[in-house]
């Protein structure tokens, strides 16, 4: 079965810290690996995405990275705002008909 | 980047009412167009799949004749909770994907409160 396990659940930091978020899978056949933003009572907002071939990507002060062969995943956020409070979701997408699978997301909030 | 919109954004309604919730691609064709009910503090949850013009593919444990879906054109879906009861009240999200980009852009959500 396609699962995508995150961690942590749920991370306090304060602001202007660094924090790395963490996305494991099990989904095979793999097409691609997407970080998103969503805050509370909005819609979630792409990061980045990732396709097999790319082990790093940013997107400003977050940068993403993918290790396909342990079928891991990290966020890292750089100099912490207090607008970067929200959940941080993965999302992994199979290959062929299937579809996407969602991680639970963690929700990370940021203390001045 | 592509710009997805929801309409309303908030409702509130007597239970045994329908309510419709329209999804639109603001700036491009959405090939396929999906639904996501959202529970507090858990993951979003995948209700349906629409393609225009076809019959929407429903989630298992998701009723069709309850969430009305229509994708009338490539830049509209609409989602009708039929009969809505307290227990539908949720968060609901659309996303849209453009054919060959394999990117969901997703809606700002519809908040529905069912009394």
């Amino acid at each position: 079965k396609n699962q995508v396990e995150q961690s942590p659940q749920s991370l306090i930091i304060l602001e202007g810290k660094n924090c790395t978020l963490q996305c494991n899978y099990t989904v095979s056949p793999f097409s691609n690996l997407r970080w998103y933003k969503q805050d509370t009572g909005r819609g979630p907002v792409s990061l980045t995405i990732m396709t097999f071939s790319e082990n790093t990507k940013s997107n400003g002060r977050y940068t993403a990275t993918l290790d396909a062969d342990t079928k891991q995943s990290s966020l890292h956020i750089t100099a912490s705002q207090l607008s970067d409070s929200a959940s941080y979701i993965c999302v992994v997408r199979g290959g062929g008909a299937d579809g996407l699978t969602f991680g639970k997301g963690t929700h990370l909030i940021i203390q001045p | 980047g592509a710009v997805v919109s929801q309409h309303p954004s908030r409702v509130i309604c007597k239970s045994g009412t329908s309510v419709k919730i329209e999804c639109r691609s603001l700036d491009f064709q959405a090939t396929t167009m999906f639904w996501y009910r959202q529970f507090p503090k858990k993951s979003l949850m995948l209700m349906a799949t629409s393609n225009e013009g076809s019959k929407a593919t429903y989630e298992q444990g998701v009723e069709k004749d309850k969430f009305l879906i229509n994708h009338a054109s490539l830049t509209l879906s609409t989602l009708t909770v039929t009969s809505a009861h307290p227990e539908d009240s949720s968060f609901y999200i659309c996303s849209a994907e453009r054919g060959g980009y394999e990117t969901q852009y997703f809606g700002p959500g519809t908040r529905l409160l069912v009394l």
